[in-house]
């Protein structure tokens, strides 16, 4: 069983701030980083799925990037926004098709 | 519309009675996969795809079976359930599985 692990378990920020997260994975056999969103009471909607090292990708203010040589990637989120309240999971594919997800952070942004 | 459908939503049962939640997806994605969602767990993957009679245990296949006798369907069996299977279900699709995955509604189980 692989270990994936996110920082921090939650988080609290108040509307405006910038706030980052990151997801930690085994760098060896890597084949794909995936970031998902989370709302309660609906399904995981993916926000990025990352190949190659040094990988950049951006949607709107969330930005991911990846580094498969030390297994490690970051999600940012610049101006946190109410609405952007969900939690982000990660997940690393490794040497085959299964998909190992971390436990997620849990971002509450209040007004 | 591109979905993953899955039925049925909340489901009530006794230990021992066998089980299906159906599980279907429309966009001719060749890999599907379960999974289960426990508080201060995570999603663990229980069961995946890769194919049509191509099938592979996740993390968590205990106690479950699963069949892919078409690519538009994934059906999740618990032959004998027992409360420990209580838990929320959540089927998805995808091209691979290092390609962005859909997700259905969740199955809501409960087992007592």
């Amino acid at each position: 069983i692989l270990n994936v692990e996110q920082s921090p378990q939650s988080l609290h920020v108040q509307e405006g701030d910038s706030t980052n997260f990151t997801c930690s994975f085994p760098s060896s056999n890597f084949y794909a980083l995936h970031w998902y969103r989370w709302e309660t009471a609906k399904s995981p909607e993916a926000l990025f799925v990352m190949t190659l090292n040094g990988d950049e990708k951006k949607k709107g203010r969330i930005s991911a990037t990846l580094n498969t040589k030390e297994g490690y990637s970051y999600l940012y989120i610049k101006g946190s926004q109410p609405e952007d309240s969900a939690t982000y999971l990660c997940a690393s594919n490794n040497a085959g098709n299964m998909l190992t997800f971390g436990g997620g952070t849990r971002l509450m942004v209040k007004p | 519309e591109a979905q993953v459908t899955q039925n049925p939503r909340y489901l009530i049962t006794v230990t021992g009675k066998k089980l299906t939640v159906t599980c279907s997806q429309n966009m001719n994605h060749e890999y599907m996969s379960w999974y289960r969602q426990d508080p201060g767990l995570g999603l663990r993957q229980i069961y995946y795809s890769m194919n049509v009679e191509v099938t592979d245990k996740g993390d968590v296949p205990e106690g479950y079976k699963v069949s892919r006798k078409e690519k538009r369907n994934f059906p999740l069996i618990l032959e004998s359930p027992s409360p420990n299977q209580t838990s929320l279900y959540f089927c998805a699709s995808s091209w691979t599985g290092a390609t962005e995955a859909f997700f259905g509604q969740g199955t809501r189980l409960t087992v007592v």
